[in-house]
């Protein structure tokens, strides 16, 4: 039974980075894909992008292109989403999921990043 | 880019049935599976209905998925609604190039 336990909250200022970790328990991480979605306060689901580490590549949603990297440790089995020059719009939950079979489950518990000045 | 559209809200009282719609903004809906993501408030989704009709064991046969290529939609169709299915429910995909796709999402409300 995969089990994934993500980083604590943070809290940002505008045009800084901020890097999620994602750490997976249970199952082949090198395997599947890790997916990142992510909610700002009241909104919907929005997804950012995956990683599968057997192939070391990642897919990026294009809004995203360019601010956000996504990688993975298979030692540690732990995926990352970096997000860059953030805005005070990118304050939202992010989440990281597993996606097997183009369903994403488990998901994290969530991660708060605040961007504040 | 394609886009999958759902209802904002539905509302129904317990014992009855209500559909959420979601509708493929191009192509061909039915090129992917479509997923329904179910997500109370403060906790993450889990899934309802995958592969188009398919129920995770768990889930009440209550819940029901269902495609139209006629529409180019997908629906949840949730029957003898209870007051714990209020929650919020997003459908899901993926584009051509790979990259996952969520409808806003609709507020169930069960009164």
């Amino acid at each position: 039974q995969v089990q994934l336990v993500q980083s604590g909250a943070e809290v940002k200022k505008p045009g800084s980075s901020v890097k999620v970790s994602c750490k997976a328990s249970g199952g082949t991480f090198r395997t599947y894909t890790t997916t990142w979605v992510r909610q700002a306060p009241g909104q919907g689901l929005e997804w950012m992008g995956g990683i599968i580490p057997i192939l070391g590549t990642a897919n990026y949603a294009q809004k995203f292109q360019g601010r956000v990297t996504i990688t993975a440790d298979e030692s540690t089995s732990t995926a990352y989403m970096e997000l860059s020059s953030l805005r005070f719009e990118d304050t939202a939950v992010y989440f990281c999921a597993r996606e097997l079979g183009g369903i994403f489950d488990p998901w994290g518990q969530g991660t708060l990043v605040t961007v504040s000045s | 880019n394609f886009m999958l559209t759902q209802p904002h809200s539905v509302s129904e009282s317990p014992g009855k049935t209500v559909t959420i719609s979601c509708t493929g903004s191009s192509g061909s809906i039915a090129s992917n599976y479509v997923q329904w993501y179910q997500q109370r408030p403060g906790s993450a989704p889990t899934t309802v209905i995958f592969e188009d009709n398919q129920r995770p064991s768990g889930v009440p046969d209550r819940f029901f998925g269902s495609i139209d290529s006629s529409s180019n939609s997908a629906s949840l169709t949730i029957s003898g609604l209870k007051t714990e299915d209020e929650a919020d429910y997003y459908c899901q995909s993926f584009d051509s190039s790979d990259r996952g796709v969520f409808g806003g999402g609709t507020r169930l409300t069960v009164l």
